[in-house]
């Protein structure tokens, strides 16, 4: 079985600017989580599809959005760069909602 | 807000010596996930514990649910340079479909 593949796994953006991250979540897991990993922080959770739909959200602005597809592969979009959106993007999917997560590498996103 | 305080920070041990790490919350969790995170690598799942008191093994490895189900321990037992990493735990509130994860304890084992 395929893990959890993300793209791309670096970027960099200019403050303003808008950006897609997009992953592919292992087979047969309906259920897709991202979150925001500073250095030396723990990840910070972003929100969460559960087959298709938004199903949770953290604490972070209406400019993160994301949307999860038919086949359960996700995208996070994020408006208006800020320099504070710098950060590895984690995104993890689950075969149900409280399940433990599978993890991808992450998507390294440097806004200069 | 629900928070989970892990501690210690940062832990150096010699290889062979056994250690414990903590992760607390004033939150009752559905449940509760360990990973594991090497550097430029997402985390990877240790161990999920759901019933208050749980106690679960994997290898030298031990994890404990406390009985409110707010806080867990890890104990490593013997310890190798292969178990450096930064050992996470993240607290699941399933109704919610949030994850809240600490800031981890790194965790170096020399040689």
């Amino acid at each position: 079985e395929t893990g959890v593949t993300q793209s791309p796994t670096h970027l960099i953006k200019t403050r303003g600017q808008q950006v897609t991250l997009r992953c592919s979540s292992q087979s047969g897991h309906n259920t897709v989580s991202w979150y925001q990993q500073a250095l030396g922080q723990g990840p910070q959770f972003i929100f969460q599809y559960y087959r298709e739909e938004e199903n949770g959200r953290g604490n972070f602005p209406p400019r993160f959005s994301g949307l999860q597809f038919p086949n359960y592969s996700s995208e996070l979009n994020v408006n208006a760069l800020e320099l504070d959106d710098s950060a590895l993007y984690l995104c993890a999917s689950s075969p149900d909602r409280g399940h433990g997560y599978t993890f991808g590498s992450g998507t390294r996103l440097t806004v200069v | 807000t629900q928070l989970l305080e892990q501690s210690p920070q940062f832990l150096s041990i010699q290889e062979g010596e056994n250690l414990t790490v903590y992760c607390n919350s004033s939150s009752v969790f559905s449940s509760l996930q360990w990973y594991r995170q090497e550097p430029g690598e997402g985390p990877v799942l240790l161990v999920t514990v759901v019933t208050g008191g749980e106690v679960k093994k994997l290898k030298r490895l031990t994890f404990q649910f406390g009985d409110a189900r707010k806080d867990s321990s890890l104990h490593i037992t013997a310890a190798q340079p292969g178990d450096t990493g930064l050992y996470l735990c993240a607290g699941v509130n399933t109704n919610a479909g949030k994850s809240t994860f600490g800031d981890g304890t790194t965790l170096t084992v020399k040689p």
